[in-house]
C-alpha cells in the first residue's frame, strides 16, 4: 500500500505561511494525494486534494512534485485556529474500490 | 443536513460484552468507512463499504463485524470486547463516483474498555 510519511510536529508563527511536507514515494499514477485536518479529537476535516497539477482553494494550497513522490500544504496565512493535526494521505484504488490510507500526521502549533 | 451522525458519544464496555455503533449520513453517499484512533496514532481503517449489500475489510478488521442494509446505515458491531478495542471510532462517508471523493466525518464514538 502506499504510505506517507510526514514529520511529526511543526511551528508556525501566526500569519506566516505553514508548509507542511508529505513523502509518498510509493504513490501510483492513478492515486490521489489528499490532505486533511483534526483539531483536538474532532473528526477530520477535508482540506484540498490533488492528483499531478498543483492546487488551490480557500483554505490553502497544495503543490506536488513533478514525480508525485512528495507534496507540500501550504497554508499562507496561519491563525490559531489553524492549530490541528494534519494528514497526509494516499486514495489507493484495490479490489475494485477506493481506500484511504492514513498517516500518523504533523502537528502543527501556530504560535501568537 | 445533518451530515455524518455517530451514536453513542460514549460508551464503557466489559470484556466480553457486544455493542453496536451506529452510523447514518443523509448526503446520499455510496460510500462508507469506520476508522479507529488510539491515542497519538493516525486512522486505521477497519471496514468500508461502496453500496448497500457490500462490504469489505480495511487494515484492522479483526474483532469487528459490519453490514450495510441501507445506502444511510452502516453500524459497526463489537462481538466481543477486547480491553484492546479501546479507542476512538469514527465513521465516514463520501461520493464514489462523481469525481471529488472528499470524506466527511463524523465527530466519533469514545469507546472505553475494561
Amino acid at each position: 500500500d502506499a504510505k506517507t510519511t510526514q514529520p511529526p510536529s511543526m511551528d508556525c508563527a501566526e500569519g506566516r505561511a505553514a508548509n507542511l511536507p508529505c513523502n509518498h514515494s510509493t504513490i501510483s499514477g492513478n492515486e490521489y494525494v489528499y490532505w486533511y485536518r483534526q483539531i483536538h479529537s474532532q473528526g477530520p476535516q477535508y482540506i484540498i486534494h490533488g492528483l499531478k497539477n498543483n492546487e488551490t482553494n480557500e483554505m490553502a494550497s497544495l503543490i506536488i512534485t513533478e514525480d508525485r513522490k512528495s507534496s507540500t500544504l501550504i497554508l499562507p496565512h496561519a491563525t490559531l485556529r489553524d492549530t490541528a493535526v494534519y494528514y497526509c494521505i494516499v486514495r489507493r484504488y484495490t479490489s475494485g474500490t477506493y481506500k484511504y490510507i492514513f498517516g500518523t500526521g504533523t502537528r502543527l502549533k501556530v504560535l501568537a | 443536513n445533518a451530515g455524518v451522525t455517530q451514536t453513542p458519544k460514549f460508551q464503557v464496555l466489559k470484556t466480553g460484552q457486544s455493542m453496536t455503533l451506529q452510523c447514518a449520513q443523509d448526503m446520499n453517499h455510496e460510500y462508507m468507512s469506520w476508522y479507529r484512533q488510539d491515542p497519538g496514532m493516525g486512522l486505521r481503517l477497519i471496514h468500508y463499504s461502496v453500496g448497500a449489500g457490500i462490504t469489505d475489510q480495511g487494515e484492522v478488521p479483526n474483532g469487528y463485524n459490519v453490514s450495510r442494509s441501507t445506502t444511510e446505515d452502516f453500524p459497526l458491531r463489537l462481538l466481543s470486547a477486547a480491553p484492546s478495542q479501546t479507542s476512538v471510532y469514527f465513521c465516514a462517508s463520501s461520493y464514489l463516483t462523481s469525481g471529488n471523493y472528499e470524506q466527511y466525518f463524523g465527530p466519533g464514538t469514545r469507546l472505553t474498555v475494561t
